[in-house]
């Protein structure tokens, strides 16, 4: 079975760094972009960054571009979403997502990970 | 940045009803046009990818419609199980880009 799985939910205080992951198994986890996308409290879908296992090319959006790293360890089937400090409005749910065909980063979501909640509070 | 501007953002509906949520894009996309179902406290979910593509294991009642920057998800005969927040999603250019969503009551 294709899926990604997630880390745990993360309760963080301003100005703390965070990593979370998201782990692929079931594919070639090399040979497809992952993205993440993050999903506020009772808001939409946007769209962060995206990355390419196999040689870690990655992509961010202008609106977070500076405000997270993307990265990805092939070794291990992970991608990571990362934060050097933290602040209040980061407090949402995060999601992986991989892109469905394995040639392309303009694409369709195909298969999403369970997300990642990630609450920052003083 | 293309921007999608989905309509309407709330509908309320009755089942066996069609529903129709539209979804425009700020230039011409093409057919890059995807859409997602999302059922509160789930992921995200695959429903048609470019415009009109059916997705396997998605019900038939699921169908899109649309090139350029006008495009349309119908549901025909909504069941109970479709209360969600339905996005659009555009890849024709990075960055991508999501609709604000549509909120799909059962009556």
């Amino acid at each position: 079975e294709v899926q990604l799985v997630q880390s745990g939910a993360e309760v963080k205080k301003p100005g703390e760094s965070l990593k979370i992951s998201c782990k692929g198994s079931g594919y070639s986890f090399t040979s497809y972009w992952i993205g993440w996308v993050r999903q506020m409290p009772g808001k939409g879908l946007e769209w962060m960054g995206i990355i390419y296992p196999g040689d870690s090319d990655t992509r961010y959006s202008p609106s977070f571009q500076g405000q997270v790293t993307i990265s990805a360890d092939k070794s291990i089937s992970t991608a990571y979403l990362q934060w050097s400090s933290l602040k209040a409005s980061d407090t949402a749910m995060y999601y992986c997502a991989r892109l469905s065909d394995s040639s392309s980063l303009l694409d369709a979501f195909d298969i999403w990970g369970q997300g990642t909640m990630v609450t920052v509070s003083s | 940045e293309i921007v999608l501007t989905q309509s309407p953002d709330f509908q309320s509906v009755t089942p066996k009803e069609k529903v129709t949520i539209t979804c425009r894009a700020s230039q011409s996309i093409g057919s890059s046009l995807h859409w997602y179902q999302q059922k509160p406290d789930q992921s995200p979910k695959l429903l048609i990818k470019y415009a009109s593509q059916s997705i396997s294991g998605v019900p038939s009642r699921f169908s899109g419609s649309g090139s350029g920057t006008d495009f349309t998800l119908t549901i025909n005969s909504l069941e109970a199980e479709d209360a969600a927040a339905y996005y659009c999603h555009q890849s024709s250019s990075l960055p991508l880009t999501f609709g604000g969503g549509t909120k799909v009551e059962i009556k």
